[in-house]
C-alpha cells in the first residue's frame, strides 16, 4: 500500500507572496497523483492531477504541481495567493497496476494572512 | 459536479443506535467509497464498492458495514453507533473504469455520538 505524507499540517503566508505545499509518497512505480482543495464546511474539489506526460501540471485558480519521480513527490504551488485560497488542501495517491483506491494525505491547512 | 448526494447532512444521535448514510449517484459509476474525515487524519477509507454487492474493506473498516443494491445508491450502516464514530463522512464515485481514477465527492455527512 502507499502512504503520502503531507509535511506541514499549517501554512500561513501573506497574501500575494507565492506557496509550495508538500507532498510525498512511498513508492513511485505507476501511480497516478491528485490535488484536492477543501474549503470551510465543504466536500473535496479537484485542483489537479497528474496521470501521464508532463511533470508540470496546471489546475484550477493558478495552481500547479510537479511531479519528480526520483524524489517521490508532487509539490503544490502558486506564485501569488489570495485571501480566497485559504482552505485545507489535501494529496492523493492512487496504484495504477495493484489499486482499487486512493490513499490520502493528512492534509496541509493554508492561512492567508492580509 | 459528478451529481453526488449525501443524506443525512447532519445526525445526532446516541451510543448504542443504529445509524444508516445513504450515498446517491445519478450519473451511473461502477466504483464508491465511504471516507471519514478527522483532525490530524486526513481521510480514511472505511469501504468501498465496485459494483452492485461487491464491496471491499478499508483501512478502517471496524464497526461500519455497508451494502450496495443499487448502482445509484451505497449504504452506510453503524450497527450500535460509538462516541468514536463521531465524524464527517464523505461518499466519493470514481469517474473512470476502475477505481484509480479521479474521484469526486459529496458534500458530507456531520454526525454527532452522544
Amino acid at each position: 500500500a502507499q502512504s503520502v505524507t503531507q509535511l506541514d499540517s499549517q501554512v500561513p503566508v501573506f497574501e500575494e507572496a507565492p506557496v509550495e505545499l508538500r507532498c510525498n509518497y512511498s513508492s513511485s512505480v505507476s501511480v497516478y497523483l491528485f490535488w484536492y482543495v477543501q474549503y470551510p464546511n465543504q466536500g473535496l474539489q479537484l485542483l489537479l492531477k497528474y496521470l501521464s506526460g508532463s511533470t508540470l501540471v496546471k489546475g484550477i485558480n493558478g495552481f500547479e504541481a510537479e511531479f519528480n519521480k526520483s524524489q517521490t513527490s508532487f509539490h503544490l504551488r502558486k506564485p501569488s495567493v489570495h485571501i480566497s485560497d485559504t482552505a485545507e488542501y489535501f494529496c492523493a495517491v492512487s496504484d495504477r497496476n495493484t489499486g482499487n483506491q486512493f490513499y490520502f494525505g493528512t492534509g496541509t491547512s493554508l492561512t492567508v494572512i492580509p | 459536479d459528478a451529481g453526488i448526494t449525501q443524506s443525512p447532512r447532519h445526525k445526532v444521535t446516541e451510543t448504542g443506535t443504529p445509524v444508516t448514510l445513504r450515498c446517491h449517484q445519478t450519473e451511473n459509476h461502477r466504483y464508491m467509497y465511504w471516507y471519514r474525515q478527522d483532525p490530524g487524519h486526513g481521510l480514511r477509507l472505511i469501504h468501498y464498492s465496485y459494483g452492485v454487492k461487491d464491496t471491499d474493506k478499508g483501512e478502517v473498516s471496524d464497526g461500519y458495514s455497508v451494502s450496495r443494491s443499487k448502482t445509484e445508491d451505497f449504504l452506510l450502516t453503524l450497527e450500535s453507533a460509538t462516541s468514536s464514530q463521531t465524524s464527517v463522512y464523505f461518499c466519493a464515485i470514481s469517474a473512470g473504469r476502475s477505481g484509480t481514477d479521479t474521484q469526486y465527492f459529496g458534500p458530507g455527512t456531520r454526525l454527532t455520538v452522544l
